[in-house]
């Protein structure tokens, strides 16, 4: 079965660090460009991160930029994001995505999410 | 930054009616070297991620009912559900997959009447 599966969420204290992990499975991840969306509690959709599928290209939204690193081991077929400096806007359930091939910034496959609380 | 902007903010449409969502981009999402428009449209249910419904404006992703259909150029997009289902009750977000920072509508609730 095709899919992605997001791991790494909890609860962390305002100024902390996560790193989310995102299993694929089904497909091979090095086909792929990858995205990182998130989702704040009864809010609408933001995008984190971006990695094209050979790390060549990254992007990041400029609320994160400096704070997040995206990376990928396509041997593993593993998506990371690194968080530091967390902030209590960063609250949100983050979804692993792929994209439509190697470059592409369409999204066609969402993994379930794993949420992120930064309290202080 | 593209800025899209999604209207009405909810509707709620009879069981068999017609569903319209409407979708603005702060500038052209259409690429002259392909004469691709890069809009997108998901459907995200209570508690699920978001589902690719449209892409390229007006291409239905496999196995999405041919009820949902997508269309617009340059800067206007329109969603529309031909005849509303019970299981199409969802929050519908348009996204412009041309240039990054990726950007979404806010959503558009949609409920039965």
């Amino acid at each position: 079965e095709v899919q992605l599966v997001e791991s790494g969420g909890g609860l962390v204290q305002t100024g902390g660090s996560l790193r989310l992990s995102c299993a694929a499975s089904g497909f091979s991840l090095s086909d792929y460009s990858m995205k990182w969306v998130r989702q704040a509690p009864g809010k609408g959709l933001e995008w984190v991160s971006y990695i094209s599928s050979t790390s060549s290209t990254v992007y990041y939204a400029d609320s994160v930029k400096g704070r997040f690193t995206v990376s990928r081991d396509n041997a593993k077929n593993s998506l990371f994001l690194q968080m530091n400096n967390l902030r209590a806007d960063d609250t949100a359930v983050y979804y692993c995505a792929r994209g439509y091939g190697s470059a592409s910034f369409l999204i066609n496959l969402w993994g379930q999410g794993t949420l992120v609380t930064v309290s202080s | 930054d593209i800025v899209m902007t999604q209207s009405p903010d909810s509707l709620a449409v009879s069981l068999g009616e017609r569903a319209t969502i409407n979708c603005k981009s702060s500038q052209s999402v259409l690429h002259s070297s392909n004469s691709k428009t890069y809009l997108a449209w998901y459907q995200q249910k209570p508690g699920q991620p978001p589902k690719l419904l449209i892409y390229w404006a007006s291409t239905r992703e496999s196995g999405v009912p041919d009820r949902f259909s997508g269309s617009g150029s340059g800067t206007d997009f329109t969603l529309t559900i031909s005849s509303l289902q019970a299981e199409d009750v969802a929050v519908y977000y348009c996204q412009q997959h041309y240039t990054t920072p990726l950007t979404f509508g806010g959503g558009t609730k949609v409920e039965i009447k």
